[in-house]
């Protein structure tokens, strides 16, 4: 069965540090999206992503947030410069919606970020 | 009011007994409805999508009332392994955003 790929499983990064986070999304799938859960809390949307534009984006998802799908299989999402409070597991997830109607979006095992 | 609130729990059930959780939600423009599962420390997969005639998947049933903002899950027949977080999540928007409840923590026991 197809699933989303993501790398590191963990990262640890000090605080003002540039990380990124890799992730591979199903091969036929159009919409990408990235989430994210502070332990303890509810899943939060950050972006979603469709034909290499950001399609929505959340308050979260300021300046120091990009994503990018450098090739025809990766999309990273960047955090410029890491804060404490951006220490949460990051779900990457995709579907196959056109955006006419919601298809269910596959999510990834999640890399967990702690700033130190 | 949150976007979609749960009970959060826990539930302690024994083994084969039936649960039901309940969910609303604020935004009446909400499109699709779904139950996730979310394991401790693990990615939220999907259960079952929800529709307005109700739908039944095995010992699973969703139903959804748009007229009240309301979502329900019912489990029959518990398993142990059916233990772990339910999370009511809502699709709104043309971006396909997700919004999560924080979840509702089921525990099936012996």
């Amino acid at each position: 069965e197809p699933e989303v790929t993501q790398t590191p499983s963990h990262q640890v990064t000090q605080m003002g540090q540039e990380v990124i986070l890799r992730c591979v999304p199903i091969s036929n799938h159009l919409y990408f999206y990235w989430y994210r859960q502070i332990l303890g809390q509810k899943v939060e949307f950050l972006v979603s992503f469709y034909n290499n534009e950001i399609s929505e984006k959340s308050e979260i998802f300021d300046d120091q947030f990009s994503v990018e799908r450098p090739d025809g299989s990766n999309f990273t999402l960047k955090i410029r410069s890491t804060k404490l409070e951006d220490s949460a597991m990051y779900f990457c997830a995709s579907s196959a919606s056109t955006g006419h109607s919601t298809d269910t979006q596959y999510f990834g095992p999640g890399t967990r970020l702690t700033v130190l | 009011r949150k976007e979609v609130e749960q009970d959060p729990g826990p539930f302690n059930v024994p083994e084969g007994a039936t649960v039901a959780f309940n969910c609303t939600y604020s935004n009446s423009a909400s499109q699709s409805f779904f139950w996730y599962r979310q394991d401790c420390r693990k990615e939220p997969k999907l259960l079952m999508s929800v529709y307005s005639s109700g739908n039944e998947d095995g010992r699973f049933t969703a139903q959804l009332n748009r007229a009240s903002q309301y979502i329900s899950l019912l489990i029959r027949d518990s398993k142990l392994s059916d233990s772990a977080t339910y999370l009511c999540v809502v699709e709104t928007g043309g971006g396909n955003k997700l919004t999560f409840g924080t979840g509702t923590q089921l525990k099936v026991e012996l």
